[in-house]
């Protein structure tokens, strides 16, 4: 079955503990992207990645990391968590670069808590 | 700079109802438009697209929007609405030279009423 899988679905952390969300599809896709939702304010782009170690900033990328080893992977790294970044966070992909012909494909979204 | 409204937070219908989910955007070109629908739990799945030609389109689960130029509009739309509709509705634009970035709408959930 063709998916997007984001791994944990729920995170409850501390500030300043080191974490990841990781990020996987099956689908071959070149494009991948992390957003935020946040209530009143929808999904905004945290970073995108075009193809392997392709990676660029999206509209809210402060505190956070990516990389793009793999065309599969795509980790959402958080050095030094804040309580902002509490946020519903989805991983999506797509497989071709700057077309919206196929749609984005998204994960079931990966809550995070950070106290 | 691209934006998208969605001025209703929450909608509820009764099952069988007409919906219409508003969306207003501003781009200074014609944009690439989306809608999506997010079930509780669940991902993002998209609904229907609009990129050129015929303003009305037609989407998955009976969906339908129209896109009206002069009222920078793509509003949304359903003739008989099922309990199952029941979810938050994304409206996104893209920019056709755009790296696949969508801006999404703050959304509208809707409820509906047996």
């Amino acid at each position: 079955e063709a998916q997007v899988t984001q791994n944990p679905r729920y995170l409850i952390t501390v500030t300043g503990k080191k974490l990841t969300v990781t990020c996987s599809q099956n689908m071959n896709h070149e494009y991948m992207s992390w957003y935020r939702q946040d209530p009143g304010l929808g999904l905004r782009q945290i970073y995108y990645s075009m193809n392997v170690e392709v990676t660029d900033k999206g509209d809210v990328p402060e505190g956070y990391k990516v990389s793009r080893k793999e065309k599969r992977n795509f980790p959402l790294i958080l050095e030094s968590p804040s309580p902002n970044q509490t946020s519903l966070y989805f991983c999506a992909s797509t497989d071709r670069q700057g077309s919206y012909n196929s749609p984005l494909h998204f994960g079931n979204g990966t809550r995070l808590t950070v106290t | 700079a691209q934006s998208v409204t969605q001025p209703d937070i929450h909608i509820t219908v009764s099952e069988g109802a007409s919906l219409e989910l508003r969306c207003n955007y501003s781009y200074g070109a014609t944009p690439y438009l989306f809608w999506y629908v997010q079930s509780p739990g669940q991902g993002l799945q998209l609904l229907l697209k609009y990129f050129s030609g015929d303003t009305l389109v037609q989407g998955i689960k009976g969906f339908e929007a129209e896109f009206k130029r002069s009222q920078s509009s793509f509003n949304l739309r359903k003739p008989s609405v099922h309990w199952s509709d029941a979810a938050e509705y994304f409206c996104a634009v893209g920019s056709p030279t755009g790296a696949n970035n969508l801006f999404f709408g703050t959304g509208t959930r809707l409820t509906v009423i047996p």
